[in-house]
């Protein structure tokens, strides 16, 4: 089945750059994603990549895909305080592509 | 817009007392989706349902029941609740097909005795 792997912590000082990683198994999955949870609260997407597509920067966010490795990065460029949360990636499968299956999540911690 | 209204927020169980947590969205979404979020496990699928009259099992279904009640609704029901399924549920929604976007409600916390 699907699985999909995150390291748990990360931990930055404000102004640096965070590199947030994420592996996956599934061969056909088509879109993977980056959601964000703050404290008490659900999930919000940050941003999505397909998965006929290497990179994607939005603003301060670029996602990088490695589909051979399967391996799917996060860059969070000049990360503030209010960054820290924990970061899912997400990968899209199943029949009709309808099943998201979430990682385990890495906490970011920024310290300022 | 309401978008995903779940309820309860906070249930405490016994163990196998049953109950249904409850799930609606207002959006005309074809999928929806019952998560369960435990610390260092991340998010797993527990069931699914990607238009009105289906559902499928996700990662973890055991101990689980569903019902996509029409287009609006799917709720997820312990028959017998365990001391294992203590954890924080949400429920999520999105259109369908190519749209990427999925949207959460904000969680019920059940704990079970």
């Amino acid at each position: 089945g699907e699985d999909v792997e995150q390291s748990l912590f990360l931990s930055v000082r404000e102004g640096d750059s965070s590199v947030i990683n994420c592996t996956y198994t599934d061969s056909s999955s088509t879109y993977l994603y980056w959601y964000k949870q703050e404290p008490g609260a659900g999930l919000q997407l940050l941003t999505y990549i397909f998965s006929n597509m290497d990179m994607k920067q939005d603003q301060r966010l670029t996602v990088l895909l490695n589909k051979k490795d399967k391996h799917l990065s996060l860059r969070i460029a000049d990360t503030q305080t209010g960054d820290s949360a924990i970061y899912f990636c997400a990968e899209m499968g199943g029949t009709g592509f309808q099943k998201l299956v979430f990682g385990t999540g890495t906490r970011l911690l920024v310290s300022p | 817009n309401a978008g995903v209204t779940q309820t309860p927020k906070f249930q405490v169980l016994k163990t196998g007392q049953s109950m249904t947590l409850q799930c609606a969205q207002d959006m005309n979404h074809n999928s929806m989706y019952w998560y369960r979020q435990d610390p260092g496990m991340g998010l797993r699928l527990i069931y699914y349902s990607a238009s009105e009259g289906t559902t499928d099992k996700g990662e973890v279904p055991n101990g689980y029941n569903v019902s996509r009640l029409n287009k609006r609704e799917f709720s997820l029901r312990l028959e017998s609740a365990a001391p294992s399924q203590t954890s924080v549920y949400f429920c999520a929604s999105r259109i369908g097909g190519t749209n990427e976007k999925l949207f959460f409600g904000s969680g019920t916390q059940l704990s079970v005795l």
